[in-house]
C-alpha cells in the first residue's frame, strides 16, 4: 500500500498570500496524484487530477505539479473561501484509494 | 446533472448492523466504479470499499469481512451493509464515483455512530 505524507499538517497565512502544500509518497505513483479540497459540514471536492489538471470550474488560482513521489499544490493568492482542509489521494496502484493525512489551510 | 444521495446512517451499538445506501441520479451505477469512503470525526479520508462496473468488490483490510458492497441496478442504487460494527467505525461515509482513477463526484455524506 502506498503512503502518502502531507506537509505541513497546518498552514496559517493571510488572504492574497500565497500557499505550497507538499505531498510525498512512499514509493512512485508517477503522475497519477489528486488534490482534493474539504470544507466544514461538506464532502471533499476535486480539485487536481493527474498531479497538474485542473478539475472542471476549478479557479486557475490552483496549480499542482511534480511526479514520481514528491508533489505540491499552490494557490498563488488565497481567496477567503480557499480556507478549508486539502488532501492528495494516488490512483497508481489502487485499490486500495489512499489519500494523505491533509493539510489545513487557515486564516492567520 | 449528477448527483448521489446518502441515507441510512444512525446510532447502533457495538456489534450491531446498519445498511447504507447511496441513490444515484444524473448516471449510472452498474456503468462506472462506486466507492465509499468514510471520516472519522475530526480526522482524514479513509477509502472504504470499490465496486467495479464488471461487479468485482474490493475493500479496506478494516473492514473486510464485516462490510459488503453491492447495487441495485433497478433502483440505481448502491449499499453498504455494515456487520459486527465497532466504535472505530463511527464516521460520516461518503458514497462517491470513481472517474479515470479519481473520485470526482461525492454524496452529502450519512453519519454512522457506533457507541452503547
Amino acid at each position: 500500500e502506498i503512503v502518502l505524507t502531507q506537509s505541513p499538517a497546518t498552514l496559517s497565512l493571510s488572504p492574497g498570500e500565497r500557499a505550497t502544500l507538499s505531498c510525498r509518497a512512499s514509493q512512485t505513483v508517477s503522475n497519477y496524484l489528486a488534490w482534493y479540497q474539504q470544507k466544514p459540514g461538506q464532502a471533499p471536492r476535486l480539485l487536481i487530477y493527474d498531479a497538474s489538471d485542473r478539475a472542471t470550474g476549478i479557479p486557475a488560482r490552483f496549480s499542482g505539479s511534480g511526479s514520481g513521489t514528491d508533489f505540491t499544490l499552490t494557490i498563488s493568492s488565497l481567496e477567503p473561501e480557499d480556507f478549508a482542509v486539502y488532501y492528495c489521494q494516488q490512483r497508481s496502484n489502487w485499490p486500495p484509494l489512499t489519500f494523505g493525512g491533509g493539510t489545513k489551510v487557515e486564516i492567520k | 446533472e449528477v448527483q448521489l444521495v446518502e441515507s441510512g446512517g444512525g446510532l447502533v451499538q457495538p456489534g450491531g448492523s446498519l445498511r447504507l445506501s447511496c441513490a444515484a441520479s444524473g448516471f449510472t451505477v452498474s456503468s462506472n466504479y462506486m466507492n465509499w469512503v468514510r471520516q472519522a470525526p475530526g480526522k482524514g479520508l479513509e477509502w472504504v470499499s470499490l465496486l467495479y462496473a464488471g461487479g468485482s468488490t474490493y475493500y479496506a483490510d478494516s473492514v473486510k469481512g464485516r462490510f459488503t458492497i453491492s447495487r441495485d441496478n433497478s433502483k440505481n442504487t448502491l449499499y453498504l451493509q455494515m456487520n459486527s460494527l465497532r466504535a472505530e467505525d463511527t464516521a460520516v461515509y461518503y458514497c462517491a464515483r470513481l472517474t479515470s482513477g479519481y473520485l470526482r463526484d461525492w454524496g452529502q455524506g450519512t453519519l454512522v455512530t457506533v457507541s452503547s
